[in-house]
């Protein structure tokens, strides 16, 4: 089975300052790769997501921005935070032919901006 | 385009009652439905899922039908715990290119001793 890892777990910064969040992916190869925010009590809203390496893919106009280094390694990026971009930010990962459209969750990065 | 409609939240209930949380869906094609867990302060758990009308998804006591012809997949336990305290997700995936998620809006359960 997969693992997700993603990191840091609790984030603050200052509005205005860079933002990277890792996401690695263990137990799988040429997974499809998302990532999704979670706004204080609403529901998820996809970000982005990939489905092979450099192939991004983005659903929403926003101050953020993802890249696919490597197979398994999927970064979320900001060149100015904004206080909006506050939320929990999380990772998914889909593999296998007929079982491509499970996504597995990692735990999430909380970000406050402030 | 694709939608999840949820029940509105937030619902309270006593250990050992019985649970349903609403999820109706609004799709072109068969898409596979799907409900996932959160727990307090973690990332999402897929709790169960139905590929096909009329397949019944289950897991810990959860169970739920996807139901074609009422767009429909209800979340239900016969008797919830406190430990089944968490935010409910329905979801759908539409098997296409990418196979996103579209998520309802999530319904927050607490259940008291």
């Amino acid at each position: 089975s997969q693992t997700i890892h993603q990191w840091p777990a609790t984030l603050v910064q200052p509005v205005g300052s860079p933002l990277s969040l890792e996401c690695t992916v263990e137990g799988t190869s040429n997974p499809n790769l998302y990532w999704y925010r979670q706004a204080a009590g609403r529901g998820l809203q996809l970000l982005f997501y990939s489905v092979g390496i450099g192939q991004i893919s983005s659903e929403v106009p926003q101050n953020l921005s993802a890249s696919r280094p490597q197979d398994r390694q999927f970064i979320l990026s900001s060149k100015k935070l904004l206080l909006s971009d506050s939320g929990f930010y999380l990772c998914a990962a889909a593999q296998g032919i007929i079982a491509k459209n499970i996504q597995y969750f990692g735990a999430g990065t909380r970000l406050s901006v402030l | 385009g694709n939608s999840v409609t949820q029940m509105e939240g937030p619902v309270t209930l006593s250990e050992e009652a019985f649970l349903t949380i609403n999820c109706t869906y609004t799709a072109t094609g068969y898409p596979s439905l799907f409900w996932y867990v959160q727990y307090p302060g973690e990332g999402l758990q897929l709790l169960l899922k139905a590929t096909k009308a009329d397949d019944k998804g289950s897991n810990k006591g959860f169970e739920a039908t996807y139901r074609k012809e009422t767009t429909s997949f209800h979340l239900e336990k016969g008797s919830v715990q406190v430990s089944d305290s968490a935010v409910y997700f329905c979801a759908l995936s539409d098997l296409q290119g990418a196979q996103k998620l579209v998520f309802g809006q999530g319904t927050r359960l607490t259940i008291n001793p």
